[in-house]
This record gives structure tokens, sequence and C-alpha cells, in this order.
């Protein structure tokens, strides 16, 4: 089944210690990102890759690092987390096709305590 | 990043139509998207729009397009409980400053569907 899986589903931790998002997509598509979802500010676009090795900084990159190493794989990092990363966060893919919108996984619930 | 505003809440009884709303700020060659997001899932594609268009339908749902207004919406009929959940609407523009994979998504619209 053609897919983006994120992990974990949900996530407690503490300011300051790190974490890193997992996401991975069997569609061998180019395109990844990394949105946050927040009550009355909808999805805002943090990081997002063209392909391996090339990444570029959404609307609000601070605070967060990615890395693309392998087409499939786009993992989040959060090297020093704040409570105002609290959030509902969404990996997505696409192929980059000129009406493909992106597929999303089902999304990490972080609370930073 | 460009600006894509909604209504955030939306409440229509069960069999009636739903209307909502979207607008969006780049005039730039663009497609537009619907998503839906359940409770505790991600976003799916509904549906999309390419800015040359008017309208698409495909069965229950209806897009609009006002380009000259920069204006969006999505109609469902005969709504049902199933509906019930946020829609976002998502705008790509093709821009020549854009590499095209620039998606900017609204605030979503949380439809509830009374029975």
């Amino acid at each position: 089944e053609a897919q983006v899986t994120q992990n974990p589903r949900y996530l407690i931790t503490v300011t300051g210690k790190k974490l890193t998002v997992t996401c991975s997509q069997n569609m061998n598509h180019e395109y990844m990102s990394w949105y946050r979802q927040d009550p009355g500010l909808g999805l805002r676009q943090i990081y997002y890759s063209m392909n391996v090795e090339v990444t570029d900084k959404g609307d609000v990159p601070e605070g967060y690092k990615v890395s693309r190493k392998e087409k499939r794989n786009f993992p989040l990092i959060l090297e020093s987390p704040s409570p105002n990363q609290t959030s509902l966060y969404f990996c997505a893919s696409s192929s980059g096709g000129r009406v493909e919108g992106y597929t999303f996984g089902s999304g990490t619930r972080l609370t930073v305590v | 990043g460009e600006d894509v505003e909604q209504s955030l809440f939306l409440s229509v009884r069960e069999g009636d139509s739903s209307v909502i709303n979207c607008t969006y700020t780049d005039s730039s060659s663009t497609y537009l998207y619907w998503y839906k997001q359940e409770p505790g899932a991600g976003l799916q594609l509904l549906t999309y729009i390419f800015s040359n268009m008017d309208m698409k339908q495909d069965q229950r749902l209806t897009v609009l397009l006002n380009k000259k207004d920069k204006h969006l919406s999505l109609r469902i009929a005969d709504t049902q409980t199933g509906d019930s959940a946020i829609y976002f609407c998502a705008e790509r523009s093709l821009s020549v400053t854009n590499t095209g994979n620039q998606f900017y998504f609204g605030t979503g619209t949380s439809l509830t569907v009374i029975p």
C-alpha cells in the first residue's frame, strides 16, 4: 500500500531533550515536506526537500532540523525542544506531478513539558 | 508564504448542502486543492482545480473558482454525518520564484453535520 509512515504517533518529552520524528514513504517520491498544525493557524510548513541532499526552509523552520540522505526518509529533528513546539506534526510526500497534491502521514502529536 | 483564508466553523443538518469558502492571494498560475482531515488522521486529497477552470464536479462535490476575486468554494451535496471533518483549502503556486511544490494551506474549516 502506498503510504507515508511517521513514528511515533504520540510523544511526550521534556524541554531540551533531543528527539527525532521519523518519516518514510514507499512511493519513490522526490518531494517531501514537514508541516505543523496548530489550532486556528492551519498547516504551516517547517522544511521541505526536493530530492536527496536538497532541503530548504519553509515558513517556520526555527528550532528544527531535517536531513534527506535517502529518497524514502525525511526525519525531523528537534535538537532542544521547547514547549512552543508542542503541536501536531505531519510529514507529506509528492512526486511533483502537475496535478498531484501531497500524500500525508497520519501525524505525530508532540507534547513538550 | 501566501495567505489562504477560511472560516473556522460550519454546521449543517444532515441532507442539506454544505458550502465551504476559501480566499487566496497568489495571482500566478495555480492549482487549488481541497483536503479532508478526519479526527486523528492525516489529510486526504479530495479534489483539485486548475486556475483556468471555473467549476469541477465529482459526485457530491462541486468546486467553484472565481479567479477574479480569488475565491474558491467546495459544495458538498446531501451532506452526511460521515462528512464531519476539517476541510483545508490549499494553494500551489507555479510562479518563477516557486519550485512548484510550495503548498500554502488555509486554517481549515471544521464541518459539523447535525443528524
